[in-house]
């Protein structure tokens, strides 16, 4: 069964500090994994990573994937207010035939306070 | 940037009645929609993917007599909750994407938060 685990589950930080969000993976058919933000509603797609050891980089957000030890990372750097929300970590798989699907880690609530 | 509409945003029911939510993609043929389901302070679990034309393929678990899935165009696919009972109250989203099969990232709709009484 395909796995994601994502942490912390929940991180409070100041206005300004830097933090870094991890998911693990244990999965078959990897095609790809993809960081999310939501908020109040529908997440909102931040990045899509394929290949390990190439950062994406977005402002003050980056992120990186390491397939040999099945993780990545989500740094957000001089964190707003405006940052906070669930950041949501998934994973691309094959579904059998020609489908394709994702498979979403718990989350991390991202609270950052004034 | 690829845009998907879903309604209602919010709807109140009976328990026994059934409610229809609808995704529509606005910019883009979506060949592709899933339909997931999210509880309170828990991830999104994928409910069924539908292709355009053919039968959803529902997860383990999802009873596809409930949830009925209909995706007859490429730009249309509405989930039905039949029966409603109050354990079927969520929030229930949609994405979409333009290919089929191809890594790509999902484009969601603002979700419907479905309350049954």
């Amino acid at each position: 069964e395909d796995k994601v685990v994502q942490s912390p589950l929940s991180l409070v930080v100041h206005e300004g500090d830097t933090v870094t969000l991890n998911c693990s993976y244990e999965v078959t058919n990897f095609r790809s994994l993809l960081w999310y933000k939501q908020e109040k509603k529908a997440p909102t797609f931040l990045f899509m990573l394929t290949s390990s050891g190439i950062e994406k980089k977005s402002g003050r957000l980056s992120s990186i994937l390491d397939k040999k030890e099945l993780f990545s990372i989500l740094n957000i750097t001089a964190t707003q207010t405006g940052d906070s929300a669930i950041y949501l970590c998934a994973l691309g798989v094959n579904s059998g035939g020609s489908n394709y699907k994702l498979t979403f880690g718990k989350g991390t609530l991202l609270t950052v306070n004034p | 940037g690829a845009v998907v509409s879903q309604h209602p945003s919010r709807v109140i029911c009976k328990s026994g009645t059934s409610v229809k939510i609808e995704c529509r993609s606005l910019d883009f043929q979506a060949t592709t929609m899933f339909w997931y389901r999210q509880f309170p302070k828990q991830s999104l679990m994928l409910m069924a993917t539908s292709n355009e034309g053919s039968k959803a393929t529902y997860e383990q678990g999802v009873e596809k007599d409930k949830f009925l899935i209909n995706h007859a165009s490429l730009t249309l696919s509405t989930l039905t909750v039949t029966s409603a009972h109050p354990e079927d109250s969520s929030f229930y989203i949609c994405s979409a994407t333009p290919t089929r099969g191809n890594n790509s990232p999902l484009h969601f709709g603002n979700g419907t938060r479905l309350t049954v009484t």
